[in-house]
């Protein structure tokens, strides 16, 4: 079946620093992308919608120039989270899916900020 | 904003027995959806449903649309250790997916 992959798994920095979180669609083209983020113990929380080609577009309360998201072809989209802080330790995930199809999870990016 | 009530939160049970968690809304969804997610990866998809009233089962796990569009339940028969994890009940909405709060299951041997 279609595979969502992120990259990295884990990721552990200092604080200030920016980190890159990839999320590729390996056997399909992902015209669009979602980006959630988990807390420990938490649900999903959806962070913003990316559309292959156009400026994300991000909920409620989720700071779009701490969390750039970049889709720019239909198999990767990019979530960074600039000048990095201790609260933004958490669990990414991706999601992808073609057209109105099935939505497709990677496997989360584990993020601690020192 | 939109909010799926997801319960029980957690469940400790015995193997062999069988369990039920369920999610409602006060919003109206048109695709309920549960999904499982064990430690440290992304939520995988156990069943979606598309209709009112829909009532489908994949192997041990069944789960229902509810008449009103605003719950489901999923039912897991005879747990195993390996259904041990974290449930999620999620709902489509204008395209994107609202999660509940989770159920975490313990499967005890």
């Amino acid at each position: 079946g279609a595979v969502v992959s992120q990259h990295p798994s884990w990721v552990i920095c200092k604080s200030g620093t920016s980190v890159k979180i990839e999320c590729r669609s390996l056997d399909f083209q992902a015209t669009t992308m979602f980006w959630y983020r988990q807390f420990p113990k938490q649900s999903l929380m959806l962070m913003a919608t990316s559309n292959e080609g156009s400026k994300a577009t991000y909920e409620q309360g989720v700071e779009k120039d701490k969390f750039l998201i970049n889709h720019a072809s239909l198999t990767l989209s990019t979530l960074t989270v600039t000048s990095a802080h201790p609260e933004d330790s958490s669990f990414y995930i991706c999601s992808a899916r073609q057209g109105h199809g099935e939505l497709f999870f990677g496997e989360g990016s584990r993020l601690t900020v020192l | 904003g939109q909010q799926l009530n997801q319960s029980p939160q957690s469940m400790f049970i015995q193997e062999g027995e069988d369990v039920s968690m369920n999610c409602t809304s006060s919003s109206i969804f048109n695709t309920w959806l549960w999904y499982k997610q064990d430690p440290g990866e992304g939520p995988v998809l156990l069943i979606a449903l598309y209709k009112a009233g829909e009532l489908t089962s994949n192997g041990r796990l069944t789960a229902q649309f509810g008449i009103t569009r605003k719950d489901s339940f999923l039912n897991i028969s005879a747990s195993i250790p390996s259904d041990v994890g974290i449930y999620f009940c999620a709902g489509l909405m204008g395209g994107k997916l609202i999660f509940g709060q989770g159920t975490e299951l313990s499967v005890k041997p």
